[in-house]
């Protein structure tokens, strides 16, 4: 089956401190997109990084990095110096394909002053 | 205009009305999708078009219509849906020679009475 596993449905940190979302999937591809997207409350969604699985080096984007292990099919975001803009709903998605996006259940992630 | 516009942003139907929900992009981009966003659910593909063609059809039931009448457009049509289908419906898009990233638009909020 084809499947992400999003095993927090909560996570919360403190402003300015470090917090690592896990997601899991499975797929028996070897080709395939990684993504993490943000939900904020009342907004689209937008994505924060993306991950090709043939890349053995992790994606950063500025706060925003990944731990890709592509055997054990886990794929953590993890956000450094958290802001309170950071707060919103976190999706783990891949792509199968051209138009197959498969989506976790997402984390819901609280920023505290 | 930016990205993915979508109207209405609530929606309210009986479950005999007809509606519809509209969906604009202004990215260039040439494929096309309708997500169902439930509480604690993954994102539940529903239809994707490519150059206006249907590609994905995920065994929606024919009480959600999709209508892709250019590649910038895309329509939800609605009739005699049942409470249970209420939800947040995603537009998104997406360059297919690209790396796949999705454009979501906001979401429309139906309700059904």
């Amino acid at each position: 089956a084809q499947t992400v596993t999003q095993s927090q449905p909560e996570m919360s940190v403190q402003e300015a401190e470090t917090v690592t979302l896990s997601c899991t999937y499975d797929t028996s591809e070897s080709d395939y997109y990684l993504f993490w997207y943000k939900q904020p409350p009342s907004r689209q969604m937008i994505l924060v990084i993306r991950q090709e699985a043939y890349k053995q080096q992790n994606a950063t984007e500025n706060r925003f990095s990944v731990n890709f292990q592509k055997a054990a099919k886990s794929f953590s975001l993890k956000i450094s110096d958290s802001q309170l803009g950071d707060a919103a709903m976190y999706f783990c998605a891949y792509r199968l394909g051209t138009y197959k996006y498969i989506f976790g259940t997402g984390t819901r992630l609280k920023v505290l002053a | 205009e930016t990205g993915v516009t979508q109207t209405p942003r609530h929606l309210v139907m009986g479950m005999t009305n007809k509606k519809s929900l509209k969906c604009e992009q202004h990215l260039g981009h040439n494929a096309m999708y309708w997500y169902k966003q439930s509480a604690k659910k993954p994102l539940e593909l529903m239809f994707v078009y490519s150059l206006e063609e249907r590609v994905e059809n995920n065994s929606v039931p024919s009480r959600f219509s999709p209508e892709c009448p250019n590649s910038s457009h895309l329509f939800l049509h609605l009739h005699t849906l049942q409470p249970v289908e209420s939800a947040l419906y995603l537009c998104a898009s997406s360059q297919e020679a690209n790396t796949g990233e999705l454009f979501f638009g906001e979401g429309s909020r139906l309700t059904v009475l």
